[in-house]
């Protein structure tokens, strides 16, 4: 069965540094890639998403993911975080028709 | 800018009673969608929707049922409740399907079951 895998359940990471949250699936064919951010108390809104093209996406907030076909990756960057930042963050993966949403990573940004 | 709007946000049950969540959107979307989410289990589809009238079910289905009489509206529905429902409940809707578009999610309703 296609799955998708968020390597870290929490980063925690100190104001200003930067931070990769990373996000592997598994198939074989052609996929469209997501990643949705949950802010506390809130429900989840996109961030980016892969469809076709470049394979650097540039989202909201100065996140940015790559799409990596040979290693089945889509890890999502930012230089710089903020306090604000602070949020739970899913992978999701488009495979047979139905989004297939990762375990989420708790993105912890510490003063 | 209602979007996608919830009712009731929290709620007590005790095992064998029944509810309602309701689901409203505003954006005259086709496809809407109801979600579980538990810890460490990301977001799981329950069931959805691609238009008035239609419904049809997702990943995890068992023990909810849903309907769309109206395209604004979507309802999930539990008969008669237990603790592994016990979740947070998150309904969302987008004009494409969600393999390609955007999915707007409203606030969540939390579910307690005793």
């Amino acid at each position: 069965a296609q799955s998708v895998t968020q390597l870290d359940s929490q980063v925690p990471v100190f104001e200003e540094a930067p931070v990769e949250l990373r996000c592997n699936y598994s198939s074989s064919v052609s996929v469209y890639l997501f990643w949705y951010v949950q802010y506390p108390n809130q429900g989840l809104q996109l961030l980016l998403k892969y469809l076709s093209g470049s394979t650097l996406v540039k989202g909201i907030n100065g996140f940015e993911a790559e799409f990596n076909k040979s290693q089945t990756s889509f890890h999502l960057r930012k230089p710089s975080v903020h306090i604000s930042d602070t949020a739970e963050y899913f992978c999701a993966v488009s495979l047979t028709g139905k989004l297939i949403f990762g375990q989420g990573t708790t993105l912890q940004v510490k003063p | 800018n209602a979007g996608v709007t919830q009712t009731p946000k929290f709620r007590v049950l005790k095992t064998g009673q029944s509810m309602t969540l309701l689901c409203a959107q505003d954006m005259n979307h086709e496809y809407m969608y109801w979600y579980r989410q538990d810890p460490g289990m990301g977001l799981r589809l329950i069931h959805y929707s691609v238009g008035e009238g239609t419904t049809a079910k997702g990943e995890v289905p068992d023990g909810y049922n849903v309907s769309r009489l109206k395209k604004q509206n979507f309802l999930l529905g539990l008969e008669s409740a237990a603790p592994s429902q016990t979740s947070v409940y998150f309904c969302a809707s987008s004009f494409l399907a969600e393999n390609t578009g955007e999915l707007f999610f409203g606030e969540g309703s939390r579910l307690t079951v005793l």
